[in-house]
């Protein structure tokens, strides 16, 4: 079966724009997890939805926003962006909320100039 | 390939080693561990969990070893192979209802021919 698909796999913004990332679960799957994967910070949870809620939230700031649809896709916001978000974008979807064995996408390759 | 991080702690061994690869978390109330594996230029790829109340469990070729006393966590890969080279994660799920993961650094493991 088909794996989790990230687009685009690479973006370069301007600082100050807005960017849209999505996700396409394994299909199946309705929890999808976004993380940010930096050479300084290494990998951490941005956040996780499960039947189109928000479930949990990382430490990132409002900027930071995401959906899920019906369909279980979902996509990431980042608005107002800035140089310090340049980084890998994750996501990874799981049969249910918590499920500990997530299946990551290649992700997205931001980066803001 | 991607880069996921910058001056990584690197375990060199020759094909059919065995390897050790640690990690120490910091919350002794985490509930799961998990080891992941990342290649370069993929997402990360779920190895093996394990439950706070467990010191030991085996999968395929790994092995995780959990001592809570000193909140230490090792991966075991027996008889290590060129396709193991990759950069190795754990991470800490906290308790509390909240599905929110810290991640390690990471380890590069390089496996000779």
């Amino acid at each position: 079966k088909a794996g989790v698909t990230q687009t685009p796999r690479y973006l370069i913004k301007t600082r100050g724009q807005q960017v849209t990332l999505s996700c396409s679960p394994i299909s199946g799957h309705r929890s999808v997890s976004w993380y940010q994967q930096t050479p300084g910070q290494g990998l951490q949870f941005l956040f996780e939805y499960f039947s189109e809620t928000q479930r949990n939230k990382g430490n990132f700031p409002g900027r930071f926003s995401g959906r899920q649809f019906s369909n279980s896709r979902s996509e990431m916001n980042v608005s107002t962006l800035e140089l310090g978000d340049s980084a890998l974008y994750l996501c990874a979807s799981s049969f249910t909320a918590g499920d500990t064995e997530a299946f990551f996408g290649q992700g997205t390759r931001l980066t803001v100039v | 390939g991607e880069s996921v991080g910058l001056h990584l702690p690197t375990l060199s061994v020759q094909e059919g080693d065995n390897s050790i690869i640690n990690c120490a978390y910091s919350n002794s109330a985490s509930d799961y561990f998990i080891w992941y594996k990342q290649e370069s230029g993929k997402g990360p790829q779920f190895i093996i969990d394990i439950r706070s109340n467990m010191d030991k469990r085996q999968g395929q070729r790994v092995t995780v070893l959990l001592n809570k006393t000193v909140k230490h966590l090792s991966l075991q890969i027996a008889a290590t192979q060129p396709g193991d080279s990759a950069v190795y994660f754990c991470a800490e799920i906290s308790s509390g209802g909240s599905y929110i993961p810290t991640f390690g650094r990471g380890t590069s493991l390089i496996v000779h021919p």
